[in-house]
């Protein structure tokens, strides 16, 4: 079974300085894997998507994440953190779907909250 | 287009009480999904249906029931809430051939 794990529950930033999120995988044959954004009080709003094509995958607001499968890592990175960043961070895989035949199936690390300081 | 709506947005429920919860797409989806909220547990998946009529179990179904009589629905229900199913309850569609998901608002439950 594919698993998650988002290696910082909290993480603090100073205001343009970079960010880390780390996130290591666990799968048994090729994944897609994404970064999804949860603002206070809102739904989550999907950064980006590593689906094999190329392993430094761009996403909105100026996030990026590179794939290595070496290390099964997807670590979220953005160059300098803005206020607008602090939110929680989720880590995510895609797993099989026994109905359907489909990999529909998304299994969610715990989540990094990162909070941004002036 | 709106999206996925969740309906309601907050709800405060008393042990034994039954509620349903309500989600909608608009993208003409086949897939859709419930997931619970939990600090410091990320998303688990309830329950889910692939297409008009069907519906199978996630990660954690002890509880809840489904039903998904039109495409564009997705009810939840508890028929006798416990205080263990207080929580912040997601609901995502997906087209077929893609494993990305589109997420609504959320409903946050407090069961007492």
């Amino acid at each position: 079974a594919q698993s998650v794990t988002q290696l910082d529950s909290h993480v603090s930033v100073s205001e343009g300085t970079p960010v880390l999120l780390r996130c290591n995988y666990s799968s048994s044959y090729s994944p897609s894997l994404f970064w999804y954004v949860q603002h206070p009080n809102k739904g989550l709003q999907l950064l980006l998507k590593y689906t094999s094509a190329a392993t430094l995958v761009k996403g909105i607001n100026g996030f990026e994440a590179e794939f290595k499968k070496s290390e099964t890592s997807f670590h979220l990175t953005k160059p300098s953190a803005h206020m607008s960043d602090a939110a929680e961070y989720f880590c995510v895989v895609s797993d099989f779907l026994p109905q359907g035949g489909g990999y529909n199936k998304l299994i969610f690390g715990a989540g990094t909250r990162l909070a941004v300081h002036p | 287009n709106a999206g996925v709506t969740q309906t309601p947005k907050f709800r405060v429920l008393k042990t034994g009480q039954s509620m349903t919860l309500l989600c909608a797409q608009d993208m003409n989806h086949e897939y859709m999904y419930w997931y619970r909220q939990d600090p410091g547990m990320g998303l688990r998946l309830i329950h889910y249906s692939v297409g008009e009529g069907t519906t199978a179990k996630g990660e954690v179904p002890d509880g809840y029931n489904v039903s998904r009589l039109k495409k564009q629905n997705f009810l939840l229900g508890l028929e006798s809430a416990a205080p263990s199913q207080t929580s912040v309850y997601f609901c995502a569609s997906s087209p077929r051939d893609t494993d990305g998901q589109f997420f609504g608002p959320g409903t946050r439950l407090t069961v007492l």
